[in-house]
């Protein structure tokens, strides 16, 4: 499986953007790039994925570097309801296999 | 729509028991993967059932077991309990696949059964 590689932990104080990095430098041309986030004493929640292009929706937006060896998380304005752990993925697509593979993510705590 | 939904939401079992934990997948989903999540770490893979069949699995040992009904509900069992199974157990589901192709969809996790094995 394709590694990724996060910062242990951010702080960031409320109402700013935050930028969450992720390395993931063997990465295959088919792999997609998913961020999941886990809520304290919650299951992960999906937040956004790509492939090359970036990416925007409700929640965040997805920079993908032109060479896709790594990606950034945006969170446009940082509220104490966003820090969780958060999950950079990189996601295969041949048929039958589907598996998430989580690494231990970054740590966001919003400083109010 | 409930989304996922798992239970118990909490288990206390013995050491050398069996467990059998369950998940009920979001409306329109029909494939439910499980995970492990110890304290402090990310979840791992178990494994994924699809069309009833177990369809891709983790590094895990013949003792989890699963199993998916007609109704795309699914259950984990563990025999044999040790210790170290003590975790955070998820479930999440994904929306139906396409024949032949994987489609690049979201999970949607419960909230997990946390088993304390003593």
């Amino acid at each position: 499986d394709a590694k990724t590689t996060q910062p242990n932990s951010m702080e960031s104080n409320e109402e700013e953007p935050v930028h969450l990095p992720c390395n993931h430098s063997t990465i295959s041309g088919t792999d997609y790039i998913h961020w999941y986030r886990q809520l304290p004493s919650q299951g992960p929640e999906y937040v956004i994925h790509g492939l090359t292009s970036n990416v925007n929706n409700r929640m965040a937006s997805l920079a993908i570097a032109e060479d896709r060896k790594s990606s950034t998380l945006i969170l446009h304005r940082a509220t104490l309801r966003d820090a969780a752990v958060y999950y950079c993925i990189l996601k295969a697509t041949n048929f039958g296999n589907e598996k998430l593979t989580f690494g231990t993510g970054t740590r966001l705590t919003i400083i109010p | 729509d409930a989304g996922v939904t798992q239970s118990p939401t909490h288990l206390i079992k013995t050491r050398g028991q069996q467990v059998t934990l369950r998940c009920s997948p979001k409306s329109g989903h029909d494939t439910v993967s499980w995970y492990q999540q110890a304290l402090g770490q990310g979840p791992q893979f178990i494994f994924q059932y699809y069309e009833e069949e177990e369809r891709q699995r983790g590094n895990f040992p013949d003792r989890f077991s699963g199993h998916q009904f007609p109704n795309y509900s699914s259950e984990l069992n563990v025999n044999a309990l040790l210790l170290g199974d003590s975790a955070l157990y998820l479930c999440a589901s994904s929306p139906i696949w396409g024949r032949g192709f994987v489609r690049n969809t979201e999970a949607f996790f419960g909230q997990g059964t946390r088993l304390t094995v003593v």
